[in-house]
């Protein structure tokens, strides 16, 4: 199984600032004949199942706001919400689907 | 858009086999996607369960494929889950998704349910 870790656990951030939450994969979910990541980025509110953010990495899905942004490549990935807003407080998480599919253990985000 | 919604038994006794339902509607079974059951124990972080294609082919978690048991019924519209055998640690919200093929081995999620939460306990 590919073991996705996401630091830290949980982060607390003013309006307005800059939220960096981390995923590290322990194999590449990087798909050399396609040149494509098979890592997705959720956003998960409180009671609320989780709603598909970012997928193959980079690609925002249609209606979410451009201040969610996902990085990375390889092993390691990055969403970054440039500006947070009060309705980012959730918890996030990264899935991989390179090889069936694995999840991240959250990162909760909270306003400082 | 798609709409994804569970039914089943909130309780199910140790021992005994979990059963849950999976309603879509807004679009159909028979698109080419596959349909999942993920689940996500209180207060923690997502398991994926398992996943059928509308042929009938299945994937499962391998912690769990013992167990397992995903069933489609395309004439209803619906995906089942059966997961025999539980205990206290078998406790989750169940939630059902549908799954973006990818051209590869895994999937991710698009569209989900809104959970249920299943229990149990003698």
């Amino acid at each position: 199984d590919i073991v996705m870790t996401q630091s830290p656990d949980s982060l607390a951030v003013s309006l307005g600032e800059r939220a960096t939450i981390n995923c590290k994969s322990s194999q590449s979910v990087l798909y050399n004949s396609n040149n494509k990541n098979y890592l997705a980025w959720y956003q998960q509110k409180p009671g609320q199942p989780p709603k598909l953010l970012i997928s193959w990495a980079s690609t925002r899905v249609s209606g979410v706001p451009d201040r969610f942004s996902g990085s990375g490549s390889g092993t390691d990935f990055t969403l970054t919400i440039s500006s947070l807003q009060a309705e980012d407080v959730a918890v996030y998480y990264c899935q991989q689907y390179y090889s069936q599919t694995t999840f991240g253990q959250g990162t909760k985000v909270e306003i400082k | 858009q798609v709409q994804l919604q569970e039914s089943g038994p909130g309780l199910v006794k140790p021992s005994g086999t979990l059963s849950l339902t999976c309603a879509v509607s807004g679009g159909s079974l028979s698109s080419s996607n596959w349909w999942s059951w993920v689940r996500q124990p209180p207060g923690k972080g997502l398991e994926w369960i398992g996943e059928i294609y509308p042929s009938g082919s299945t994937n499962f978690n391998p912690s769990l494929k013992s167990r397992v048991t995903i069933s489609v019924d395309k004439s209803k519209n619906q995906f089942s889950l059966n997961l025999s055998s539980v205990t206290a640690a078998d406790t989750a919200v169940y939630y059902c998704a549908r799954g973006v093929n990818s051209g590869w081995s895994g999937r991710y999620f698009d569209s989900w349910g809104q959970g249920t939460l299943v229990t149990v306990s003698s």
